[in-house]
């Protein structure tokens, strides 16, 4: 069964950085490419990265571009989205996701506030 | 970056009815086009992939179809469990980009 979830999230000055985490199993993480996405409270979705299965490629949404980094280590099956300079927009649900399969993570919220 | 407009925003349908939510993409993505169902609190659920194939599990009354830079999901008859909103989202090429979503409701 594929479980992809997701950790590091919480409450967080503006400024400051966060490491999400996305922890896969159930399929050969190292042959996906693998993405975040993000919703904002009562908005819609946000496509913000995605990294090849190899890290040979990696793009990202304007909104984080410089800011955020994806980063992957195929030997934990573990996907990454360092985010720094973070904002109060950056509040979201983040998930991690498998596309164009139907597998997402549950989601981890990151709150930006002061 | 592919831009992806998708209408209506809101839709008040009744149950027994036919809905019809759409996508229209700035440039050619071929068949790269998912379409999701998300209900309150939950994380969004696959129902179409490849804009055509409906995703296991998912009801048949559930379909998609497209022509050109033009995507539909059609409901055929609209049931309680089916009220959500609804995404497309294109996968064609990175920037991967959500339409604005449709928020469905019982009229």
């Amino acid at each position: 069964e594929v479980q992809l979830v997701e950790s590091g999230g919480g409450l967080v000055q503006p400024g400051s950085s966060l490491k999400l985490s996305c922890v896969a199993s159930g399929f050969t993480f190292s042959s996906y490419n693998m993405h975040w996405i993000r919703q904002a409270p009562k908005k819609g979705l946000e496509w913000i990265a995605l990294i090849y299965y190899d890290s040979s490629n990696k793009y990202y949404a304007d909104s984080v571009k410089g800011r955020f980094t994806i980063s992957r280590d195929n030997s934990k099956n573990t996907l990454y989205l360092e985010m720094n300079s973070l904002r109060s927009e950056d509040t979201a649900m983040y998930y991690c996701a498998l596309i164009p399969t139907g597998y997402w993570g549950q989601g981890v919220m990151v709150t930006v506030s002061s | 970056d592919i831009q992806v407009t998708q209408s209506p925003s809101s839709l008040l349908a009744s149950l027994g009815e036919r809905v019809t939510i759409t996508c229209q993409t700035s440039q050619s993505i071929s068949n790269n086009l998912n379409w999701y169902q998300q209900k309150p609190g939950q994380a969004p659920m696959l129902l179409i992939y490849y804009a055509t194939s409906l995703q296991t599990g998912m009801p048949s009354r559930f379909s998609g179809q497209y022509s050109g830079r033009s995507f539909t999901l059609t409901i055929t008859s609209l049931e309680p469990e089916d009220i959500a909103n609804y995404f497309c989202l294109q996968h064609y090429s990175a920037p991967n980009t959500f339409g604005a979503g449709t928020k469905l409701e019982l009229k």
